[in-house]
C-alpha cells in the first residue's frame, strides 16, 4: 500500500478536463515537501511530467498543470487527448522513511 | 544524451541473491547527481529502493536496508544493486535512474523484469 494515495483511475472524453489527486500526510506533503508527477506509458519507464509541484520540464504541453495545498497535490489535464492515456504517479519525500515515496498510480482513460 | 541500461538475470531462485547492473553512458557517475534503483510491482506500484550520491553517501528505504547494497564501479561507469534472500514479493521490474539534487528522477533505464521462482 502506497504512502501517497491516488485514485486508481479517472476518465474523460476528448477535450475535457480531468484531475488526479495525491493525498499524503504530515511526514511528507503536509510537511512541506515538494511533489513531482510522472507519466508512464505501459511497457516503458516513467517520465517526469511536473516537478516542484507546478513546473513543467521542457517539452511538456501546458495542458498539464500541477498544484499543491496542505497535505495534497493535484495534477490536471485540460483538453484531454487520446495520447494522454497512460498511468500517472505522484512522488514526494517522507521524513519518517528518509526517502522518496510514490503514489499508487492513476490510469487515465480517454473515452 | 544520458542513457541508462539495466542488465542481469531475469530469473532468481527464492532465498538467493539478486544482482543487477546499470551501465551509464553520456555522463560520468563521479561528475554529479545521485544514482539509484526503483522497482515496480506487477500491480503498478513504484518503490524507491535506494541511491548513492556521486560524492559519497548511500541511502536505502528502511524496509529493504538489511538486504540491499548499492555500489559503484567508476572505471566501468556502472553501478549495481545486490539484494539478498529474495522472495516472491521481490518480483518486479527494476529500474535504474538518475536523481538530481532533490528527489527528481530525471533519467531512467528501460527496466528489467525480475522473476523469483524455483
Amino acid at each position: 500500500q502506497s504512502v501517497l494515495t491516488q485514485p486508481p483511475s479517472v476518465s474523460g472524453a476528448p477535450g475535457q478536463k480531468v484531475s488526479i489527486s495525491c493525498t499524503g500526510g504530515t511526514s511528507n506533503i503536509g510537511a512541506g515537501y515538494d511533489v513531482n508527477w510522472y507519466r508512464q506509458v505501459p511497457g516503458t519507464a516513467p517520465q517526469l511530467l511536473i516537478s516542484y509541484n507546478i513546473n513543467r520540464p521542457a517539452g511538456v504541453p501546458d495542458r498539464f498543470s500541477g498544484s499543491k495545498s496542505g497535505s495534497s497535490a493535484s495534477l490536471a489535464i485540460t483538453g484531454l487527448q487520446a495520447e494522454d492515456e497512460a498511468n500517472y504517479y505522484c512522488q514526494s519525500y517522507d521524513n519518517s522513511l528518509s526517502g522518496s515515496i510514490f503514489g499508487g498510480g492513476t490510469k487515465v482513460t480517454v473515452l | 544524451q544520458v542513457q541508462l541500461q539495466e542488465s542481469g538475470p531475469g530469473l532468481v531462485r527464492p532465498s538467493e541473491t539478486l544482482s543487477l547492473t546499470c551501465t551509464v553512458s553520456g555522463y560520468s557517475l563521479t561528475s554529479g547527481f545521485s544514482w539509484g534503483w526503483i522497482r515496480q510491482f506487477p500491480g503498478r506500484g513504484l518503490e524507491w529502493i535506494g541511491d548513492f550520491s556521486h560524492n559519497g553517501g548511500t541511502y536505502y528505504t528502511p524496509s529493504l536496508s538489511s538486504r540491499v547494497t548499492i555500489s559503484m564501479d567508476p572505471s566501468r561507469n556502472q553501478f549495481s544493486l545486490r539484494m539478498t534472500s529474495v522472495t516472491a514479493a521481490d518480483a518486479a521490474v527494476y529500474y535504474c535512474a538518475r536523481r538530481d539534487g532533490s528527489i527528481i528522477f530525471d533519467r531512467w533505464g528501460q527496466g528489467t523484469l525480475v522473476t523469483v521462482s524455483s
